[in-house]
């Protein structure tokens, strides 16, 4: 299985603050990882196909970028409604895995 | 427009068997696949297995000896039946579109929380 580790698990940051959130995984999957978010009790968000493609009606402040083992969600000036979990999933192998998620938090 | 619903028990009775249905509008399931993702409370995503467009099916190995997934393309539905529960299986239960042979999930239904306990 191809796993895929989520840094940091949770990051604390004032609105305005830009941030890069990791998912590294345990081997080479090219650009077959795509990024969600979830917030509480609802169902996740596609927000990035493909490493780096962009998903209609997501705000751009949401970018990826990464290929092979190392892979990147930046957002550009978090907004409060930013705050909430953030999982990676790789879709290289049949059997798809996602990471165990980066909850970003207000602080 | 797109849109998934899962539907089914909140309760089972450990050892027994959990049957989910996923209700699908706004597009043809011969033309996309539905896949099934587990996620226990608090915790990360686990996807479970998936139904091509074509008919064809794959499970995690973590499930295969005890899930199968059909489906009623007349009703759009797609079916999940998973046996010999135990209370870890406890959790909400999502149906997602796929998109692409190596798919992503654009669309997911609104989950079902299930709970295994006598």
């Amino acid at each position: 299985n191809i796993v895929l580790t989520q840094s940091p698990a949770t990051l604390s940051v004032t609105p305005g603050e830009s941030v890069s959130l990791s998912c590294r995984a345990s081997q080479s999957i090219s650009t077959s990882i795509h990024w969600y978010q979830q917030k509480s009790n609802e169902s996740p968000r596609l927000l990035i196909k493909y490493a780096s493609q962009s998903i209609s009606g997501i705000p751009s402040r949401f970018s990826g970028s990464g290929s092979g083992t190392d892979f990147t969600l930046s957002i550009n000036r978090v907004e409060s409604e930013d705050f909430s979990i953030y999982y990676c999933q790789q879709s290289y192998s049949s059997l798809y895995t996602f990471g165990a998620g980066t909850k970003l938090e207000l602080k | 427009q797109v849109q998934l619903k899962e539907s089914g028990p909140g309760l089972v009775q450990p050892s027994q068997t959990l049957s989910l249905t996923c209700t699908v509008s706004g597009f043809s399931l011969t033309s996309y696949s539905v896949h099934w993702v587990r996620q226990h409370s608090g915790k990360s995503l686990e996807w479970m297995g998936r139904m091509w467009s074509d008919g064809d099916t794959s499970y995690n190995s973590a499930f295969t000896s005890r899930l199968s997934i059909s489906r009623d393309t007349s009703k759009s539905q797609v079916f999940l039946k998973m046996n010999s529960l135990q209370t870890e299986d406890t959790g909400t239960y999502y149906c997602a579109r796929g998109r692409g042979a190596d798919p992503y999930f654009d669309y997911w239904g609104q989950g079902v929380m299930v709970t295994v306990s006598s």
